[in-house]
């Protein structure tokens, strides 16, 4: 069964104080990994787009990179604006819908 | 420009009631979704369009009824919704399903609230 994971649940980090999340991923077919940063009762807005194990991409203070298991988001110095629900999907072969996992909630404190 | 627009943004609405919701973008892309999120958890699919086509619809009950006039539309048509429908509803699309560039593209939503 295919499974898209994410770790932690929550994440409460200082302001300036570097972390990473994790997006751990059990699929037949991979066909895309995808970031999206989620405020409370908005829509998710998109970060990143990742195809293939080693590819990394940077965006600011975030930097997304993944392997043939997992996914990381990077978040180096973060600040109290970088307090938001990350969310990864996946797009599997063979099927037009983007699978979310259940998400990051980060808080920055300052 | 990256901008799927939802209206309207907060919806209330009787349980007798037929309402839409509308979904439009002028980005090009032929792929467009209607996605239901329920507080503290994740987007859940309901619908795919590819190509002015449904080609997805994830067992979704027969009181919603989505609809795409052309590639730049979408919208979802309720009828006689329970109070357990209450939630955001998102509209995204994307250039296609297939090969490159497949990242999907959400409006802000809006929120259904079922008296």
């Amino acid at each position: 069964e295919d499974q898209v994971t994410q770790s932690p649940e929550a994440l409460r980090l200082q302001e300036g104080e570097s972390s990473s999340l994790n997006c751990s991923y059990t699929v037949s077919g991979l066909r895309g990994l995808f970031w999206y940063r989620q405020d409370p009762g908005k829509g998710p807005e998109f970060l990143f787009t990742l195809y293939s194990a080693g590819e990394e991409k940077e965006k600011e203070r975030l930097k997304a990179t993944l392997t043939k298991k997992e996914s990381f988001l990077h978040i180096t110095a973060p600040k109290p604006e970088d307090s938001a629900t990350y969310l990864c999907a996946v797009r599997l072969s063979g099927a037009n819908n983007l699978f979310f996992g259940t998400g990051t909630r980060l808080t920055v404190i300052p | 420009d990256t901008e799927v627009t939802q209206t309207p943004k907060h919806l209330v609405m009787g349980m007798t009631n037929k309402k839409s919701l509308k979904c439009e973008q002028h980005m090009g892309h032929r792929a467009m979704y209607w996605y239901k999120q329920k507080a503290k958890k994740p987007p859940e699919l309901m619908f795919v369009y590819s190509y002015e086509k449904l080609s997805i619809n994830e067992s979704v009950p027969s009181r919603f009824s989505p609809e795409c006039p052309n590639s730049s539309l979408l919208n979802l048509h309720l009828h006689a919704l329970q109070p357990e429908d209450s939630a955001l509803y998102l509209c995204a699309s994307s250039l296609g399903t297939g090969g490159l560039n497949t990242e999907a593209f959400f409006g802000q939503g809006t929120r259904l609230t079922v008296v």
